[in-house]
């Protein structure tokens, strides 16, 4: 099996721009699809990102995904944060009959 | 829009087993395989297992395999998760999802395992 790797916590200020990085341990990071989920307080996680880079219906365009092979490493970018964007978010991807969870980033957005 | 609803969540002696349920609603259940992923009190989120949309395939992570068995019912378009053998690290809320990307999740389901 392989580990994802997310740094545990990135703030940034409403309005910017963060990017959330999740780094695969091993294999190659293209060779199954990213997932990214976000997860309120008190709340069940909520898909932003599937299949690499697409958005669910009801997600706003200002979330992105997208994979670097060059550093085996999948990114969320959200732009124009806004204070509810404030939560935790999860990448997740599958191998060969088994999916694997990133450890989590906390947003803060202040 | 998909709705999953879980229960069966209790509290539980360790060693002993419980059964939880997601009922499924507003999609072609059949069509599509099913997970479940839990969470320990703050932690992240570990999958658990994982079904084919025929319930003929099934896998699961390493931490419950030999005790937990994932089953579902098309006919009735309910998803399960038997537990047995539970230890005090089972403790989590499970949440139930649709497909192997999680596309959808429910509400989750807390288990707790004590003496």
């Amino acid at each position: 099996n392989f580990l994802l790797t997310q740094p545990h916590s990135v703030s940034e200020s409403p309005g910017k721009t963060v990017t959330i990085s999740c780094t695969r341990s091993s294999g190659i990071i293209a060779s199954n699809y990213v997932q990214w989920y976000q997860q309120r307080p008190g709340s069940s996680p909520t898909t932003v990102i599937y299949e690499d880079n697409q958005r669910p219906s009801g997600v706003p365009d200002r979330f992105s995904g997208s994979i670097d092979s060059s550093s085996n490493s999948a990114s969320l970018t959200i732009s124009g944060l806004k204070t509810e964007d404030e939560a935790d978010y999860y990448c997740q991807s599958s191998d060969t009959n088994t999916a694997v969870f990133g450890g989590g980033t906390h947003l803060t957005v202040l | 829009e998909v709705q999953l609803l879980e229960s069966g969540g209790d509290l539980v002696q360790p060693g002993g087993s419980l059964r939880l349920s997601c009922a499924a609603s507003r999609f072609t259940f059949s069509n599509y395989a099913m997970s479940w992923v839990r969470q320990a009190p703050e932690k992240g989120l570990e999958w658990v297992s994982s079904i084919g949309g025929r319930g003929g395939d099934t896998y699961y992570a390493d931490s419950v395999k030999g005790r937990f068995i994932i089953s579902r019912d098309n006919s009735k378009n309910m998803l399960y998760l038997q537990m047995n053998s539970l230890r005090v690290e089972d403790s989590a809320v499970y949440f139930c999802a649709r497909r192997w990307v999680l596309d959808y999740w429910g509400q989750g389901t807390p288990v707790t395992v004590s003496s």
